[in-house]
């Protein structure tokens, strides 16, 4: 089966860190973009980062220099190292695999984990 | 304030055909292709549609999408009960070195 589950969510204080991790299993992990993506309770979704198959990286302006992305193919695991976190970072994190028909469609989600900031 | 627009409700009676509306500009719709994800409460997102109107395998034919210009739209037709959820657009933008951006979402309730 085809899944991705999420770990490593919690409470943190605004200036903290934490790190996500999603561990892939059912597929050629090493073969797919990996994204994640996040959702404040109540509101829609935000992409956070992805990373290519090379290890290329890509963020957006609300995350950049504070979020870093990485993969680990031989554990089949993609990670998420959160720093310099605020209370606009709280949210369900998912993350999600990038789809083979369209690159940037996300074709398999985890359950997400939970982010909390908060002092 | 999100970058692609959708309306925030929608609704419909069982058998219904209703459509949902996702306007962007030229830096992301207008270049790239569309992707719709459905979400039923309590549950992560599910891919709907991709490229435009390509249904992932198991998504039922009641499920389409198009797209003109600068703007998509997601149409399902046959309504269910178990078709309430939120439905998400998204799509790659172009500007700021790329990134994917998403529609508010559109929450469909069945009457």
């Amino acid at each position: 089966e085809v899944q991705l589950v999420e770990s490593g969510g919690g409470l943190v204080q605004p200036g903290g860190s934490l790190r996500l991790s999603c561990a892939a299993s059912g597929f050629t992990f090493s073969s797919y973009d990996m994204h994640w993506v996040r959702q404040a309770t109540g509101k829609g979704l935000e992409w956070v980062s992805a990373i290519g198959t090379a290890g290329d990286t890509y963020y957006p302006g609300s995350v950049k220099g504070r979020f870093t992305i990485s993969r680990e193919n031989a554990k089949n695991s993609l990670y998420l190292q959160m720093n310099s976190l605020r209370a606009g970072d709280t949210a369900v994190y998912y993350c999600a695999r990038g789809s083979s028909g369209d690159e940037h469609a996300f074709d398999i989600w985890g359950q997400g984990t939970m982010v909390t900031v908060s002092s | 304030q999100s970058v692609l627009t959708q309306p925030p409700s929608a609704s419909g009676t069982p058998g219904q055909r209703v459509t949902i509306s996702c306007s962007g500009s030229s830096s992301n719709i207008g270049s790239n292709t569309v992707n719709w994800y459905q979400q039923l409460p309590g549950t992560a997102p599910k891919l709907l549609i991709y490229s435009n109107n390509q249904r992932p395998s198991g998504v039922p034919d009641r499920f389409s999408g198009s797209k003109s210009g600068t703007s998509a739209s997601l149409a399902i037709s046959g309504l269910q009960s178990e078709d309430e959820a939120d439905y998400y657009c998204a799509a790659w933008d172009d500007s700021l070195n790329g990134h994917v951006v998403f529609g508010g979402g559109t929450k469909l309730t069945v009457l």
